[in-house]
């Protein structure tokens, strides 16, 4: 059965520090893979999505990227993180066009 | 441009009541829409998925129907329990394989 992991669970960053962080997936092979926002009192928004390895699309200007490295991982960095960039962050993989989301990191900027 | 509304926004019932949450978008031309559960600080889990071609899905106690033409859905809970309380969001895909999200509606079970 397929898995979908992501770490860390809670992050507490300054502002202006860098991020970096990464969901893998396990039991399928060449994915779609998305990253999420949800900030508080707001719905979900999508900020990337990937067919393959190397191939990114952003969906929101923002001083976030995307790369991925391997067919199964995906990692959503910033080189200095803003104020609003606090959420919680959801990775998610579909085949077939259903998604499956992972646990999420609450990220917080102080 | 989709937009997805959900209301209510939020929705207190006593235990083994029978309940609707509703799911509408503006744009009718979708592929599929996906129904999920998220519980306080956790990630989304699918519940239904619905094809553009369906008009409902079910799932133990859970019915989902689609109205495409009108561009609604509703989630229907059968006998509902305290551990269905969690928010309830709906996401349409508009055939591109990207999710627009409702605001979500809070459901609350009261023992």
């Amino acid at each position: 059965s397929q898995t979908i992991h992501q770490w860390p669970a809670t992050l507490v960053q300054p502002v202006g520090s860098p991020l970096s962080l990464e969901c893998t997936v396990e039991g399928t092979s060449n994915p779609n893979l998305y990253w999420y926002r949800q900030a508080a009192g707001r719905g979900l928004q999508l900020l990337f999505y990937s067919v393959g390895i190397g191939q990114i699309s952003s969906e929101v200007p923002q001083n976030l990227s995307a790369s991925r490295p391997q067919d199964r991982q995906f990692i959503l960095s910033s080189k200095k993180l803003l104020l609003s960039d606090s959420g919680f962050y959801l990775c998610a993989w579909s085949m077939a066009y259903e998604q499956y989301f992972g646990p999420g990191t609450r990220l917080t900027v102080t | 441009k989709q937009e997805v509304t959900q209301i209510p926004a939020a929705l207190s019932v006593p235990e083994g009541e029978n309940l609707v949450l509703n799911c509408s978008f503006t744009d009718s031309a979708i592929y599929n829409l996906q129904w999920f559960r998220q519980d306080p600080g956790k990630g989304l889990t699918s519940l239904l998925l619905i094809q553009s071609s369906q008009r409902e899905q079910t799932s133990g106690r859970l019915n989902a129907s689609l109205d495409k033409s009108s561009g609604r859905s509703t989630l229907y809970i059968a006998a509902s329990q305290p551990g269905d309380s969690a928010t309830y969001l709906c996401a349409v895909n508009g055939a591109t394989n990207k999710l627009i999200f409702g605001t979500g509606t809070l459901l609350a079970v009261q023992p």
